[in-house]
């Protein structure tokens, strides 16, 4: 069973387009993080959202957390070909401070 | 700034042949842990160490064993490599932070194959 899901799973748009990516859980978040991965590297953290309801911005990408803390939305504005890479959530579930679980992931293609 | 540092970041190995992954840290972290990462599959939890000379099981430990004799080390050892081990080993560190936020740090990945 997969604690979070992470939607879609594949995303090849243009340029210039917006996007949104989703990462639901029937369980509650103690907090979750989005990380952006390129290939050949680790994952790189952009975000960390702890209060539901919270959005946080970071220049064209925009992080939303549920207000039942059960869900994140990731909406990038005007992609760019920069923009492409794996974007993984990921989040301590079950009230333990020690284990970060992680979706599979949305692959995420901007072609110029 | 080294960060989080893993070697080999490469390695065929035969069936049946061990080896050892080292990640080392120079950031003063806590926590450290060791993911698999497979295509389709994301990020799973092998093992993860809470402090200098402990270790816990994660999502999938079968076949795995680690140990972190010091703060800066975390190593992942493989008794008997088998094909099902073939995959990109994560090595992170991470300093715990109020409210569950703090930011795990990756090492650049290790490629190991399995034949």
């Amino acid at each position: 069973t997969q604690l979070l899901e992470q939607s879609p799973q594949f995303l090849s748009i243009q340029e210039g387009e917006n996007l949104t990516v989703y990462c639901n859980s029937s369980s509650v978040f103690s907090s979750l993080q989005w990380y952006r991965q390129e290939p050949g590297e680790g994952p790189v953290l952009l975000v960390t959202v702890v209060t539901g309801g919270e959005v946080k911005k970071l220049k064209r990408l925009t992080f939303q957390f549920g207000d039942a803390r059960k869900d994140s939305s990731l909406h990038i504005t005007a992609a760019q070909p920069g923009d492409t890479g794996l974007y993984l959530c990921a989040a301590i579930l079950g009230g333990s401070n020690y284990k970060l679980t992680f979706g599979k992931g949305t692959l995420l293609t901007v072609n110029p | 700034n080294a960060g989080v540092t893993q070697t080999p970041k490469f390695r065929v190995l035969k069936t049946g042949q061990s080896m050892t992954l080292l990640c080392a840290q120079d950031m003063n972290h806590e926590y450290m842990y060791w993911y698999r990462q497979d295509p389709g599959m994301g990020l799973r939890l092998i093992h993860y160490s809470v402090g200098e000379g402990t270790t816990a099981k994660g999502e999938v430990p079968d076949g795995y064993n680690v140990s972190r004799l010091k703060k800066q080390n975390f190593l992942l050892g493989l008794e008997s490599a088998a094909p099902s081990q073939t995959s990109v080993y994560f090595c992170a560190s991470r300093e715990p932070g109020r409210r569950y936020t703090g930011e795990l740090f990756f090492g650049e990945g290790s490629r190991l194959t399995v034949l």
